[in-house]
């Protein structure tokens, strides 16, 4: 079975700072890589997805992530946030089903 | 665009009542999924299927049941609902198994008093 690791549970940032959360996953093989978010009484969307190629993804809004293999990792990131990402947001892994982490919420302070 | 319609918003259940969720997705994806989203927790898999009358155990099956019938529809049964089965639970399916994504339902807040 996969585990996925986000390492912030609650980020409060102002208006246009820059955002990195940390992703990591525990397993060494070929995966699937995705973040979601939530935001306040919506369903998870789909920021953004790895399958393969370029390790450099990039998402809707501005989001975008880098895949390094040797770390085992999918940080996602954005470099100017604004009020409305405030919000719950999920690394999640592919490997046969979705194993998905704690999440993180964001609060972004205008 | 996928849908993935889930019955109810908010249900209120006594404890000892079994408990229907019911899910229909409109893009004839093989895999559906149910979690449970709990705050700290994240989402937890209880159930998945790949194929009609077909299931696999998540991580925290204990306490529910599914049963998928047609395609399209996953339903998510607890048998005797418990107050510690409060929770939002939310469904979702995906096209195949890998190099796809998981499209999800708007979730059901249940709630067992």
């Amino acid at each position: 079975a996969q585990s996925v690791s986000q390492h912030n549970h609650h980020v409060i940032l102002s208006e246009a700072a820059s955002l990195e959360l940390g992703c990591n996953y525990s397993y060494g093989g070929t995966v699937n890589l995705f973040w979601y978010v939530q935001y306040p009484g919506q369903h998870l969307q789909l920021l953004l997805k790895y399958f393969s190629g370029d390790p450099l993804v990039k998402g809707i809004k501005g989001f975008e992530a880098e895949f390094i293999k040797s770390k085992f990792s999918f940080n996602l990131r954005k470099p100017s946030v604004q009020w409305s990402d405030t919000a719950e947001y999920f690394c999640a892994v592919n490997w046969i089903q979705f194993y998905f982490g704690t999440g993180t919420s964001l609060t972004v302070i205008p | 665009d996928v849908k993935v319609t889930q019955s109810s918003r908010y249900l209120v259940k006594r404890t000892g009542e079994k408990v229907f969720l019911e899910c229909v997705q409109d893009m004839d994806h093989e895999n559906m999924f149910w979690y449970r989203q709990d705050p700290g927790l994240g989402l937890r898999l209880i159930y998945f299927s790949y194929d009609v009358k077909m299931k696999e155990k998540g991580d925290i099956p204990e306490g529910y049941s599914v049963s998928r019938e047609k395609k399209e529809r996953f339903s998510l049964i607890l048998e005797s609902a418990s107050t510690n089965q409060t929770s939002m639970y939310l469904c979702a399916s995906s096209f195949r198994t890998v190099d796809t994504e998981a499209f999800f339902g708007q979730g059901t807040r249940l709630t067992v008093v």
